[in-house]
């Protein structure tokens, strides 16, 4: 079975662009997290989509969006980009229940200059 | 609010020693805990989990131990490798809705 795919892998965008982001989980699964990982903040958890709906959220501002489509895939926006937001992005999915474990994409290494 | 941490950040093991990662977390209610093991230029690769009605749980080489009296976590990785070498995260939820993961510990292997 394919794991968790995200494209692109390397992005470089200049500070107020915007950006999208695709992850393609695990056939089967139907939930998909973001995060963001950063040398002085960790690893972060953005948001969580489930069956097209966001079913949980982390402490980032409005600029930071996702969606997901009937066929899992999801894609995530970050607006009006800023020089802090040059991270890597991660993409976990899992099949959906609190019992499943979450599996992570390469992730998506965004440089904002 | 909800944490955890890590008490060492860099770790480093003769190849073939034991090595134990230790975490700690705050959140009394937390019943889910994972291991990450993420190298370099990946994304975090799942280890072991353990639930909170456990207190141990063995996998190839691993084992995962928590102490819910004292609110620690730590991973145990047996007979070391160089393919060990990476950086090692825990994370914890609540009812996996959400993953709080710690700052993590760089594990290095020493031939």
């Amino acid at each position: 079975k394919a794991g968790v795919t995200q494209t692109p892998r390397y992005l470089i965008k200049t500070r107020g662009q915007q950006v999208t982001l695709s992850c393609s989980p695990i056939s089967g699964h139907r939930s998909v997290s973001w995060y963001q990982q950063t040398p002085g903040q960790g690893l972060q958890f953005l948001f969580e989509y489930f069956s097209e709906t966001q079913r949980n959220k982390g402490n980032f501002p409005g600029r930071f969006s996702g969606r997901q489509f009937s066929n899992s895939r999801s894609e995530m926006n970050v607006s009006t980009l800023e020089l802090g937001d040059s991270a890597l992005y991660l993409c976990a999915s899992r099949a959906g229940t609190s019992t499943d474990t979450q599996y992570f994409g390469p992730g998506t290494r965004l440089t904002v200059l | 609010g909800e944490s955890v941490g890590l008490h060492l950040p860099t770790l480093s093991v003769q190849e073939g020693d034991n090595s134990i990662i230790n975490c700690a977390y705050s959140n009394s209610a937390s019943d889910y805990f994972i291991w990450y093991k993420q190298e370099s230029g990946k994304g975090p690769q799942f280890i072991i989990d353990i639930r909170s009605n456990m207190d141990k749980r063995q996998g190839q080489r691993v084992t995962v131990l928590l102490n819910k009296t004292v609110k620690h976590l730590s991973l145990q990785i047996a007979a070391t490798q160089p393919g060990d070498s990476a950086v090692y995260f825990c994370a914890e939820s609540f009812g996996n809705e959400k993953l709080t993961f710690g700052t993590g510990t760089r594990l290095t292997i020493i031939p």
